[in-house]
């Protein structure tokens, strides 16, 4: 059973700390994975991609991909009460002679100020 | 430079009738994916067609479902026969190559089924 699991959370972090948002899955062939943020009644919005082991920064934003241990995670510097939003963790598989993303169920984020 | 539009944003249907969902993708997109999302729960895969073709459908239901993609125009997703079950936010993502790539999202229909 192929899956992406997340912690749902809620995760709470006072404003200008570090958010961390970790998300684990199941295949070892998963060559991409994307983290996308959710604001309540909103669409879901790309923030960052990543397909190779280690670091990708993006302005405040750290993907972290540990292939090995299927991991991927996703660190938000100084965190702003706007980054109060549900965060989705995207994994493409291989499902035979397509590529199907399977989406974790999200972990909610809320930033104090 | 738009992105991906659906239409309408909002719409209601009495039990029985047809709902029709429309997604035009970002420009210079061929491939597009359909999501239902239900209040607090995940996103749910639903189909991914690309131009005039269905790619991948096995998260449509068997019945009263159905998606096109036509060479010319919006894609559509059409629900038959509404039931309160359907209601949910139905959301479009368009992508430049195939095999769910970063993928962009429109702003979603909701469909309220009375």
């Amino acid at each position: 059973q192929k899956e992406v699991e997340q912690n749902s959370g809620p995760l709470s972090v006072p404003e200008g700390a570090i958010a961390s948002l970790n998300c684990t899955y199941s295949d070892r062939v998963s060559q991409s994975f994307f983290w996308y943020r959710q604001y309540s009644g909103k669409s879901p919005e790309l923030i960052m991609s990543i397909y190779s082991n280690g670091d990708k920064e993006d302005g405040r934003f750290t993907a972290q991909l540990n292939k090995a241990s299927q991991y991927v995670s996703l660190l938000i510097r100084d965190s702003q009460p706007s980054d109060s939003a549900t965060y989705l963790c995207a994994v493409n598989f291989n499902a035979g002679n397509n590529r199907k993303l399977i989406w974790g169920l999200g972990t909610s984020l809320a930033v104090n100020p | 430079n738009a992105g991906v539009m659906q239409n309408p944003r909002h719409l209601v249907r009495r039990r029985g009738q047809e709902a029709r969902l429309r997604c035009s993708p970002m420009k210079g997109h061929s491939h597009v994916y359909w999501y239902r999302q239900l209040p607090e729960e995940g996103l749910k895969f639903m189909v991914y067609l690309q131009k005039e073709n269905i790619i991948d459908e096995s998260g449509m239901p068997k019945e009263r479902f159905s998606a096109e993609f036509p060479k010319e125009g919006p894609s559509i997703l059409r629900i038959q026969q509404v039931v309160r079950g359907d209601s949910a936010a139905y959301f479009c993502a368009s992508s430049a190559t195939g095999g769910h790539t970063e993928a962009f999202f429109g702003q979603g229909t909701r469909l309220t089924v009375v």
